[in-house]
Order: structure tokens, then sequence, then C-alpha cells
């Protein structure tokens, strides 16, 4: 079935430095790429995403970038803050039999040590 | 703003038994309603989608049964039964169907076996 692999599973940072996560897909089909985060015990938040039709957005100090060649996006973000610390999951969209459903990555566990 | 409600929180299982879960749309902008399941090493996967009040769908994944019903258009409901696991139940909601859509979860039912 489709998959979304999510390479890192856990990421350390210093305060200030840039975090990047990396992720790939299987379904060629697939045209739509958000990344949530996740607080500990907390639900999921969408943080932001991108669309085929582009391979890069930025929203203040987050990069996203698509490499439809290689099946392949990453998660930038800049000048990091210990808020940013949480689980970040990367999904990729799939047609199912007529529904629309994200396939998640496994998770990428980020600290941010101040 | 909160767009979906979801009850109960938390709940302890007895094993064998089923339980009950409701999903409330608050913000009728938002009609595609979903459900998604996170298990105990934080993995989620899409369960189902229903749009329209009456739509049922039942499906059995290792480590529990389900049957989930479009209710009214503002009530998404869900039975888990069997759970052999403890996991998390995320009710979610978006504007239209198919890929470009974001994603807005609820709070979650996090379920407990006991």
């Amino acid at each position: 079935g489709e998959k979304v692999e999510q390479h890192e599973s856990t990421l350390s940072v210093r305060e200030g430095d840039s975090a990047v996560i990396n992720c790939t897909y299987t379904d060629t089909a697939s045209s739509y790429f958000p990344w949530y985060k996740q607080e500990a015990g907390k639900s999921l938040h969408f943080v932001i995403d991108i669309r085929s039709n582009v391979d890069r957005k930025q929203s203040q100090r987050l990069i996203v970038l698509l490499d439809k060649k290689a099946k392949r996006f990453s998660l930038h973000i800049t000048a990091t803050q210990p808020e940013d610390s949480a689980i970040y999951f990367c999904a990729a969209s799939i047609q199912n039999t007529g529904n629309y459903k994200y396939v998640f990555g496994a998770g990428t566990r980020l600290k941010v040590i101040a | 703003v909160t767009l979906l409600e979801q009850n109960p929180r938390w709940r302890l299982v007895p094993r064998g038994q089923a339980v009950n879960l409701r999903c409330i749309l608050k913000n009728s902008q938002y009609p595609w309603m979903s459900w998604y399941q996170q298990d105990l090493q934080k993995q989620l996967q899409w369960l189902f989608t229903l749009r329209s009040p009456g739509d049922k769908e039942v499906k059995s994944l290792p480590g529990a049964d389900y049957l989930a019903t479009r209710v009214t258009d503002t009530e998404l409901r869900l039975q888990v039964a069997n759970m052999s696991q403890g996991r998390t139940l995320y009710c979610t909601c978006s504007f239209s169907q198919g890929a470009g859509n974001t994603l807005y979860f609820g709070e979650g039912s996090r379920l407990i076996v006991v």
C-alpha cells in the first residue's frame, strides 16, 4: 500500500539552530503534503503544507521543500525556539476508492535545547 | 476557536467491551468528517470519511473493530470493539473532499484497555 516514511525518529538541536525533517512517499499521484505538530499530551495542529505545483513554500520560520522526482519533501524550521519542541508528522494525500485520505509518517520527536 | 468537540476525552475499556465515541462539528463550513486513530507508538492511520447523514461503514483492523456512523450534518460517531491495545481516536473535519484540504483535528478520545 501507499507509504510515507519519515526518516528521523528523533532530532535534537540547539536553540537558534535549524532543524530539518525529511519524508519520502510512494504514491506518484500524491499532490498535497501537509505537516502537523503534536505537543505532549495534545492533539495535532496544522503547521504548513505544500502542493505539487510548487517546490518551495515558506511561512515565517518554516520552509517546506518538495522534490517530486525523488518523491521527497522536507520541513525546515529555522531559528528554533524551545516551544518548537514537539512531534512533527508529515503526510501525503492518497485517493482511495473515491475518498481522499492522508497517510502519515511515523513522526519525528524534535527537542530544542536552550 | 474549537471546530470539533469529542467525548469522552478518555475512557477505561474492560477487555472485550465496546465503547461509543461522539464527535460534534461546531462549524458547518467544514462538513467532511473523518476518524483517524493513533496507536501507542504514535502512528496515525485513517479509518473513515463520512459526509452524509445516514452514511455508515465498518472496518476490522489489527487490534480493533470499528463501526462509524454519520448521524447528522454535525455529529459523527464511532463504536470501537475488541480492542487489544489502547489508542487515541481523533475526529477531523475539512472544508471539502480531495487533496489540498487542511484537516482540523479534535482533541481526541483516549482509550485505555484494562
